[in-house]
């Protein structure tokens, strides 16, 4: 089965740069997507096509990718970013969803 | 703006069919993937399929045994059929939307459904 694989946690101070990572373990890699899940809350999405932004989304929130990986990352954090990030993709066919097991991001 | 509202029966017991449905709100039908998507207490979020207007589907391989997911167009819902369900999949169940411009990112969000299956 096709898995991704995220850091259970990630913890920065107010004003610093967090990146949060996902890993593919295989290639092709359809493009990725962000979704931030706040307590008692529903996912938003964040990053779209790998590092596309959606509209209402901060600048501050930006994505990329490099081989097997992609990477999450929030500039300037602020305490309203912590959250629980999860990354998703699809498997190399492109027939069924997949998402990360999640990072619970702390702004310290 | 699609807007999305689910509905559906919240306290199941063991081999019981769990039955939901997602109404579609303020956007056309066509050019989406609907997806269903749940997360167990505690835990992360579990993909469990997704249906386009035309009721093409694509499921989650550990769960595509016991899943039927269907589209009404003529009332702009898509169902969630989960059969046989057991203590493990009680969960948070949402609906959710994923539209071509975001080249399917799932950008709208139902308010999630809580279902507890129990004896």
């Amino acid at each position: 089965s096709y898995e991704l694989t995220q850091p259970p946690s990630v913890s920065v101070s107010p004003g610093q740069t967090a990146r949060i990572t996902c890993s593919a373990d295989a290639l092709p890699k359809p493009y990725a997507y962000w979704y931030q899940q706040k307590p008692g809350q529903a996912p938003v999405l964040v990053i779209y096509k790998d590092s596309e932004r959606p509209s209402g989304i901060p600048e501050r929130f930006s994505g990329s990718s490099s081989g097997t990986t992609v990477t999450l990352t929030i500039s300037g954090v602020q305490a309203e970013d912590e959250a629980d990030y999860y990354c998703q993709s699809a498997d190399s066919s492109g027939t069924y969803r997949v998402f990360g097991g999640g990072t619970k991001l702390t702004v310290l | 703006q699609v807007h999305l509202q689910q509905w559906g029966a919240g306290l199941l017991k063991p081999s019981e069919t769990l039955s939901l449905t997602c109404a579609v709100y303020g956007g056309s039908f066509s050019g989406y993937y609907w997806s269903w998507i749940r997360q167990s207490p505690g835990k992360g979020l579990e993909w469990i399929g997704e249906i386009n207007h035309s009721g093409s589907t694509n499921y989650n391989p550990s769960l595509k045994s016991r899943v039927t997911i269907s589209v009404d167009t003529s009332k702009n819902q898509f169902s969630l059929k989960l059969s046989s369900v057991t203590a493990a999949d009680t969960a948070v169940y949402y609906c959710a939307s994923a539209t071509v411009s975001l080249y399917y990112g799932m950008d709208v969000w139902g308010q999630g459904t809580t279902v507890t299956v129990s004896s």
